[in-house]
């Protein structure tokens, strides 16, 4: 079975300080991973993905997330907060040895104030 | 492509009634997924599709839920009879198999 746990459930930070939301996920084989992002009475929508490659990926409005096979993580992360990136987050993990079912985390509130 | 499309966008219902949600996925996406989004429970896949089949339905919390998908193009997600725990915003997803793109989600209030 896959899973994602995403441990914090809000994260606070200033605007222009450096971003963290962290993600760890657990499947059997080799993951596909994803982040997404969910505004206030929105859907969900598409950040970035890992599927091979580079273990930093980037994605949209400049966040960019790092793949590290021996911690299992794929921490999503921005140099430069900005006020407008408070909203919701959701880390995913597929496993690419099965059908295309993504399993999403619980989801980390990121709030940035001025 | 105007993306996933679905409909309607909200839905107060009264408890027992039916209700029918309806999506339109990505054209030349070969999958479709349905999500339930609640406060406690975070987001959970219901069920999805691939080819117009469905593949996984571990996830229907109850048989008063029912999804078909008569062809590419449509998917409806049936609750019948709607209860108030059934209130939820419902997200349909489709993908041509990696990652998914969302549609704008059904919020329903059943009463």
């Amino acid at each position: 079975a896959q899973s994602v746990a995403q441990p914090e459930d809000q994260v606070n930070v200033a605007e222009g300080n450096p971003l963290t939301v962290k993600c760890t996920y657990s499947v059997s084989g080799n993951p596909y991973l994803f982040w997404y992002v969910q505004y206030p009475n929105r859907g969900l929508q598409f950040l970035l993905k890992y599927i091979t490659g580079d273990n930093l990926v980037k994605g949209s409005y400049g966040f960019e997330a790092e793949f590290n096979k021996s911690q299992t993580s794929f921490h999503l992360k921005k140099p430069s907060a900005l006020v407008s990136d408070s909203a919701l987050y959701f880390c995913a993990v597929r496993d690419t040895g099965t059908a295309s079912k993504l399993t999403f985390g619980t989801g980390t509130r990121l709030q940035v104030t001025l | 492509d105007a993306g996933v499309i679905q409909s309607p966008r909200h839905e107060v219902t009264e408890m027992g009634q039916e209700v029918t949600l309806r999506c339109k996925p990505i054209s030349g996406h070969d999958y479709l997924f349905w999500y339930r989004q609640t406060m406690m429970r975070g987001l959970e896949l219901l069920i999805y599709f691939n080819n117009n089949v469905p593949i996984d339905d571990s996830g229907m919390p109850e048989d008063r839920f029912s999804a078909k998908m008569p062809n590419a193009s449509f998917s409806t997600l049936k609750i019948q009879p709607s209860e108030p725990r059934d209130s939820a915003v419902y997200f349909c997803a489709s993908s041509l198999g990696i990652g998914a793109f969302f549609g704008q989600g059904t919020r329903l209030t059943v009463v």
